[in-house]
């Protein structure tokens, strides 16, 4: 059971560029979430979903897209890499009915 | 805009000493309460959460919230130098699909 899977670990990217960052959970989880952490601050609320094809923005939506077309898959993309969006992205999941979101160990971007 | 305030670190408390971490929030309408531990490099672990007014124990940790006062705080007894880390406040509302809005975090410091 590997719980929640965030690939890269690490990434470069010239201001611009584009990518999509990949996040797999196992455990059937309805709900999904994508967090940005800058150095030294809480996690802000990028987008979240609450089941496959039901997608909302949270609170810094602003540069990024996300789809959900399986229970198990929430990849967050990128279309024009920011400087501003340097940060280390989180990816978490829950089930209904269960408080607790479980996090998967994070993507850190760097845009050059 | 929800907001979330913790008191600003870093601490530094003795090996064996009570640490204090105190968390206000804006939203009256908030209904669950979480403290969440983040070392340095890794992703954010649960360590407490709260839905009541009162106080709750879980070996060494205690977390108290006092919704009139929009106050939620962490007391760890007995302090190891291995709790040394980023302390989270997270706060849900009722009807807002589980999505957290996180406080600043503070830093503490355990010292043998």
């Amino acid at each position: 059971n590997a719980g929640v899977t965030q690939t890269p670990k690490f990434r470069i990217l010239k201001i611009g560029q584009s990518m999509t960052l990949q996040c797999t959970q196992d455990m059937n989880h309805n709900y999904m979430y994508w967090y940005r952490q800058d150095p030294g601050m809480g996690l802000k609320l990028i987008y979240y979903s609450v089941g496959a094809g039901i997608t909302d923005k949270g609170e810094v939506p602003n540069g990024y897209n996300v789809s959900r077309s399986t229970t198990e898959d929430f990849p967050l993309r990128l279309e024009l890499a920011a400087p501003s969006q340097t940060s280390v992205y989180f990816c978490a999941s829950r089930t209904s009915g269960q408080e607790t979101q479980y996090f998967g160990p994070g993507t850190r971007l760097l845009v050059l | 805009q929800k907001e979330v305030e913790q008191n600003s670190g870093p601490l530094s408390v003795p090996e064996g000493a009570i640490a204090s971490l105190n968390c206000t929030y804006s939203d009256r309408g908030s209904q669950s309460f979480f403290w969440y531990r983040q070392y340095s490099g890794k992703s954010p672990e649960l360590i407490m959460s709260i839905y009541s007014n009162g106080d709750k124990e879980d070996g060494r940790f205690t977390a108290q919230l006092n919704k009139a006062s929009q106050y939620v705080s962490l007391l760890i007894r007995d302090s190891q130098p291995s709790d040394s880390a980023t302390y989270l406040c997270a706060v849900a509302g009722g009807t807002s699909y589980g999505k957290l809005t996180f406080g600043q975090g503070t830093i503490l410091t355990v010292h043998p």
